[in-house]
């Protein structure tokens, strides 16, 4: 079974403090994905990673792809409240067609 | 961008009924559209994946005679729930995939199906 386990599934903190989500596997993913997700709505794509070692921004946001593309994760600086929702990450696997798989979810909430 | 619809937002149902969504890519065609169901919290569950012209393939231990998939063009895809009861209430959402391109799916806003 092809698993990415995600963590922490549950994260409260201050507004303004930092905070990193982490996503492993012992599957080599040929893309990561990292999504955030609002209450009744669909999940909204933040980033594409696809190398090794790979690191992208998004003001705030860091994310890193492991150097062996079996992990990953999205650290923000001086969370904000809008910040708040459910983060997913989700990974994709050479000659499966496309089809993503997904971490638990880590559902953050930024406190004023 | 690449934007997908769902129609409709939100349903709600008596048990016994059934229920069709519909999921279109409305700027780009997707030979490959994907069903996933999310209940509050949860991480998104992968139900089938459709491809166009051909019949879904269905993860283990989803019905395929009660969540019916049909792929009938390069924009639409639909989803019916038969014979609906409450524990089939939950929020389902469609994926796209652009074209021939198998690194990203583009996700519907979701439909909230809650079954009476």
């Amino acid at each position: 079974t092809q698993l990415l386990e995600q963590s922490p599934q549950f994260l409260s903190i201050q507004e303004g403090e930092n905070l990193t989500v982490y996503c492993n596997s012992s599957s080599v993913f040929s893309s990561l994905q990292w999504y955030r997700q609002e209450p009744g709505e669909g999940p909204v794509l933040l980033v594409t990673v696809v190398t090794g070692g790979e690191v992208k921004k998004l003001k705030r946001l860091t994310f890193q792809f492991g150097d062996a593309r079996k992990d990953s994760s999205l650290h923000i600086t001086a969370a904000q409240t809008g910040d708040t929702g459910l983060y997913l990450c989700a990974g994709t696997i050479r000659n499966q067609g496309g089809k993503l798989i997904f971490g638990q979810g880590t559902e953050l909430s930024v406190k004023p | 961008g690449a934007v997908v619809s769902q129609h409709p937002s939100r349903v709600i149902c008596k048990s016994g009924t059934s229920v069709k969504i519909e999921c279109r890519s409305l700027d780009f065609q997707a030979t490959t559209m994907f069903w996933y169901r999310q209940f509050p919290k949860q991480s998104l569950m992968l139900m089938a994946t459709s491809n166009e012209g051909s019949k879904a393939t269905y993860e283990q231990g989803v019905e395929k005679d009660k969540f019916l998939i049909n792929h009938a063009s390069l924009t639409l895809s639909t989803l019916t729930v038969t014979s609906a009861h409450p524990e089939d209430s939950s929020f389902y959402i469609c994926s796209g995939i652009r074209g021939f391109s198998t690194d990203t799916q583009y996700f519907g806003p979701g439909t909230r199906l809650t079954v009476l």
